[in-house]
C-alpha cells in the first residue's frame, strides 16, 4: 500500500532561521505531492503542490522540492517567523481517481 | 466566494447512537472528499463523492457512509458509535475528482465527541 511519512513529529527552530520539513513516501512516485499548514481547531489549508516532472515550487517564502531517487520532498520556510507555528502536512495521490493519502504532519514552532 | 460549511461544529453522543454530518461545498466545487483527523493516526481518507458517485473509499467499516446530492452538498453518517470514532470529520471540496489540480478546500470540520 502507499505510505506517506513525515518524519519528525514536532519540529522548533528561532525565528528568521530556515524550516525544512521531510516527507517520504514509498512504493511508486505519486503524480504530485501537496503540503498543507493546520492550525489548531481548523481544517488544513492548501500552500503548494509540485508536479512529479517539477524539482522545485516557490511561493513567496516557501519552497517545495520533489525527488523522484529519494523519494522525497522537503518543504522550507525561509526567515520563519512566529506566525508560522502551525502543523504542516503533506499528502499525495498517484493520478486519476486514487485516494488522497496525508502524512501525520509535522508541528512547526518558531521560537521568538 | 464562501468557504467550504460544515455542521454542526460539535457534537456529542453516546455509544450505540448514530449521527449524520453535513458538508456544503465550495459553490462550483463537484467532488466532496470526508477525512478523520485523530491524534494517534493523523489524517485518514473516508470516501470521496463526485456528482453523486462514490469515487473512492478508505479502509472504514460499512458504519461509516456517506451520500452526495445533485446540489454537491454532501453528508456522512456513522452507525453503532464506538468510543474510537471520536475524531474532528474534515470535508474537503475540490472542483474535480483526480484533476492534477485539485486543490482541496477543507472546513472548519465537525468535533465528534462519543461518550
Amino acid at each position: 500500500s502507499q505510505k506517506i511519512e513525515q518524519n519528525s513529529e514536532a519540529l522548533n527552530i528561532q525565528e528568521g532561521k530556515t524550516a525544512t520539513l521531510t516527507c517520504n513516501y514509498t512504493n511508486y512516485s505519486p503524480a504530485y505531492l501537496q503540503w498543507y499548514r493546520q492550525d489548531p481547531g481548523r481544517g488544513p489549508v492548501f500552500l503548494l503542490l509540485i508536479r512529479e516532472n517539477e524539482k522545485e515550487k516557490r511561493k513567496e517564502r516557501l519552497k517545495v522540492t520533489f525527488d523522484t531517487t529519494l523519494k522525497q520532498s522537503l518543504f522550507h520556510i525561509t526567515a520563519s517567523q512566529p506566525a508560522d507555528s502551525a502543523t504542516y502536512l503533506c499528502a499525495r495521490r498517484t493520478g486519476g481517481y486514487q485516494k488522497v493519502t496525508f502524512g501525520t504532519g509535522t508541528k512547526l514552532q518558531v521560537i521568538p | 466566494k464562501a468557504g467550504v460549511t460544515q455542521t454542526p461544529r460539535y457534537l456529542i453522543k453516546t455509544r450505540g447512537q448514530q449521527v449524520t454530518l453535513s458538508c456544503s461545498p465550495i459553490s462550483g466545487h463537484r467532488s466532496v472528499s470526508w477525512y478523520q483527523q485523530t491524534p494517534g493516526q493523523g489524517l485518514q481518507f473516508l470516501f470521496e463523492y463526485f456528482s453523486e458517485t462514490q469515487r473512492n473509499k478508505g479502509n472504514f467499516p460499512g458504519r461509516f457512509s456517506g451520500r452526495q446530492f445533485s446540489n454537491s452538498r454532501s453528508e456522512m453518517n456513522v452507525s453503532t458509535l464506538e468510543l474510537g470514532d471520536s475524531a474532528l470529520y474534515l470535508c474537503a471540496s475540490s472542483e474535480l475528482a483526480g484533476g492534477h489540480t485539485d486543490t482541496q478546500y477543507f472546513g472548519p470540520g465537525t468535533r465528534l465527541t462519543v461518550l
